[in-house]
């Protein structure tokens, strides 16, 4: 049973370009939250997607948006980059039916923007 | 979501047992506790999570006294591997779609031979 899957590990991209970051909920899992971890702090939480909506949302700019597919994986856009969202990606999910509490991490994505 | 104060670091040795504790001075009814691991450039990972008294699962413990106010996480005989960041999180875990977490920044665990 694959767990939570990132791509690309790593991304290198240039500030004002776009990148797209995608996500693999752990099978079963239907809810997929992103967070953004700079440098020697804690994950902040960006938004949350269940059944193809965005329910909840992180004190984020509008340059960060995402998507939520049928098969429930997501993805995460941030247009206009700035070099303050070098940082690691992080993607969660969980199963919202039967009240599941745990969130199941995936490995991240390193975005770095010079 | 009711914020939280940990130890910004914490150093032990092999085999020794490890208390972190973890001050959430204001917990609301509803809100559970949940402590996550994290290696570097890894997602965290669950630990434990409890609502009052003690949990025990097969990696840890968490203790919580009856006034909910702190919590300690337990680590028995720690090992070279359970170098990491430690988050204690405190929440309303069970309200729908409402499940972000709030990170602090954490435990900085160093276990040394």
């Amino acid at each position: 049973d694959a767990g939570v899957t990132q791509s690309p590990t790593h991304l290198i991209k240039t500030r004002g370009q776009q990148v797209t970051l995608r996500c693999s909920p752990k099978s079963g899992h239907d809810t997929v939250s992103w967070y953004q971890q700079a440098l020697g702090q804690g994950p902040q939480f960006i938004f949350q997607y269940y059944e193809e909506e965005e329910r909840q949302r992180g004190n984020f700019p509008d340059r960060f948006s995402g998507h939520q597919f049928p098969n429930y994986s997501s993805e995460l856009n941030v247009n206009a980059l700035l070099l303050g969202d070098s940082a690691l990606y992080l993607c969660a999910s969980r199963r919202i039916a039967g009240g599941s509490y745990e969130q199941y991490f995936g490995p991240g994505t390193r975005l770095t923007v010079t | 979501l009711a914020k939280t104060t940990q130890p910004i670091s914490m150093d032990s040795y092999e085999g020794q047992e490890v208390n972190i504790t973890c001050s959430h001075n204001n917990i609301a009814t509803n809100d559970y506790i949940t402590w996550y691991q994290q290696f570097p450039s890894q997602g965290p990972r669950f630990i434990i999570q409890g609502y009052k008294t003690k949990v025990t699962n097969e990696v840890a413990s968490l203790f919580i006294p009856a006034d909910r106010k702190s919590s300690t996480l337990s680590l028995p005989r720690v090992s070279l591997s359970d170098t990491a960041v430690y988050y204690c999180l405190v929440g309303d875990m069970w309200s729908g779609a409402t499940n972000k977490l709030i990170f602090g920044t954490g435990t900085l665990l160093a276990v040394q031979p």
